[in-house]
């Protein structure tokens, strides 16, 4: 399976928008790259998914690079309770694991 | 829709004995439930993968005969820790997948449950 990269942290303005960026180089035709968040002491928490097209949903969206080597979630106005780890994992098939790396740790400041 | 439980979602108990963590699949069948143990500031690390009617399948370094895991029904799977001590203080997750009949990974978390063992 291929592996991502994340920033481990980073901060964002109330009300901004948040870019988390993923790099995922080694990502093969058939994968999906699927986002979920954590946020403190709860159960992960699904946000997003896509092949190559860009996506978006109520949540956030998801802007996927032409060549599929990397990704950027995209929360488009960050409020306090999006402080969260964010974490962004490829998936081939629906009976993948999903296995967690570190992810990113948002912080959103008033 | 789509909602997982766990129960209890704080336990404490002494060292040596053994503590039962249910996972429920509240509103759809769930063949393949998997757990999760997560310690402080780090990441989730996968323990097993339950299959329904089967044998869980446990992820490299992980004791099967101190992490039970019974999935029983479509819609539930337990984790007994046996003979528990200080170190198996953890935030235990469970997630249960939901068919869909295509390449759409559903898989929904749990709350989570916080095992303090003294």
């Amino acid at each position: 399976d291929a592996k991502t990269t994340q920033p481990p942290s980073m901060d964002c303005a109330e009300g901004r928008a948040a870019n988390l960026p993923c790099n995922h180089s080694t990502i093969s035709g058939n994968e999906y790259v699927y986002w979920y968040r954590q946020i403190h002491s709860q159960g992960p928490q699904y946000i997003i998914h896509g092949l190559k097209n860009n996506e978006t949903n109520e949540m956030a969206s998801l802007i996927i690079t032409e060549d599929r080597k990397s990704s950027t979630l995209i929360l488009p106005h960050a409020t306090l309770r999006d402080t969260a780890v964010y974490y962004c994992i490829v998936i081939k098939t629906s009976y993948d694991k999903v296995i967690f790396g570190p992810g990113t740790s948002l912080s959103v400041i008033p | 829709g789509a909602v997982v439980s766990q129960h209890p979602s704080r336990v404490i108990c002494k060292s040596g004995t053994s503590v039962k963590i249910e996972c429920r699949s509240l509103d759809f069948q769930a063949t393949t439930m998997f757990w999760y143990r997560q310690f402080p500031k780090q990441s989730l690390m996968l323990m097993a993968t339950s299959n329904e009617g089967s044998k869980a399948t446990y992820e490299q370094g992980v004791e099967k005969d101190k992490f039970l895991i019974n999935h029983a029904s479509l819609t539930l799977s337990t984790l007994t820790v046996t003979s528990a001590h200080p170190e198996d203080s953890s935030f235990y997750i469970c997630s249960a997948r939901r068919a869909s009949g295509g390449a759409i990974n559903e898989q929904f978390f749990g709350p989570g449950t916080r095992l303090t063992v003294l």
